[in-house]
């Protein structure tokens, strides 16, 4: 089992819709961190979010920690192409900070 | 360019086989972690090194094995290749245990 799951798995929707997607775990984290990766590139830190029921944004996206700190969503308003790419959740485990990954979103934006 | 460098970019080769695979850090960072990407596992954590030293381990086979350098570049060796071997290899790199990672473009890695 994963300790991440990211739904849904495929999102493809037209420039202009807004779209959310979630990532949910049945443990505790002291943070999350959400990652978007482009084709043929590596994973880029979005944000980070620490406490329970904190909302971040950046520019069109909106960020939530869900109030026990056990999951997380992403809100991506007017989707462009720019957005169409691969999107992470993360979080650290272990006493080395290791980064564990969601299993993914692959979101594609068409025109 | 998130300053991490990896080589090769691509890679190509046969079962069996041995390879290794480069990365040179963001210039003063010491951590150094080296990801596995497949399309059936996702991105699966394997090894960290920390100022040379190994400090993680994650599911990283017998078959590989990593070191980092005093320079702090690292590199990931991979050995008796096997087909589902086949993959994106990402390294990344921070400043310490509690900064955000930076990723290279990474390796992909093809056995035939």
């Amino acid at each position: 089992t994963q300790l991440l799951e990211q739904s849904p798995q495929f999102l493809s929707i037209q420039e202009g819709e807004n779209l959310t997607v979630y990532c949910n775990s049945s443990s505790v984290f002291s943070s999350l961190q959400w990652y978007r990766q482009e084709p043929g590139e590596g994973p880029v830190l979005l944000v980070t979010v620490v406490t329970g029921g904190e909302v971040k944004k950046l520019k069109r996206l909106t960020f939530q920690f869900g109030d026990a700190r056990k999951d997380s969503s992403l809100h991506i308003t007017a989707a462009q192409p720019g957005d169409t790419g691969l999107y992470l959740c993360a979080v650290t485990t272990g006493t080395a900070s290791k980064l564990t990954f969601g299993t993914g979103t692959r979101l594609q934006v068409m025109l | 360019d998130s300053g991490v460098t990896q080589t090769p970019k691509h890679l190509i080769t046969a079962t069996g086989q041995r390879v290794t695979l480069r990365c040179s850090p963001r210039s003063g960072d010491l951590s150094v972690y080296w990801y596995q990407q497949s399309l059936d596992q996702g991105l699966q954590f394997l090894i960290q090194y920390y100022n040379g030293e190994e400090r993680a381990k994650g599911n990283i086979l017998e078959r590989f094995s990593a070191q980092q350098f005093p320079d702090l570049h690292s590199e990931l060796n991979l050995s008796s290749l096997e087909l589902g071997d086949s993959a994106l290899y990402f390294c990344a790199s921070s400043v310490d245990r509690n900064s955000p990672l930076h990723f290279g473009n990474g390796t992909r890695l093809t056995v035939t």
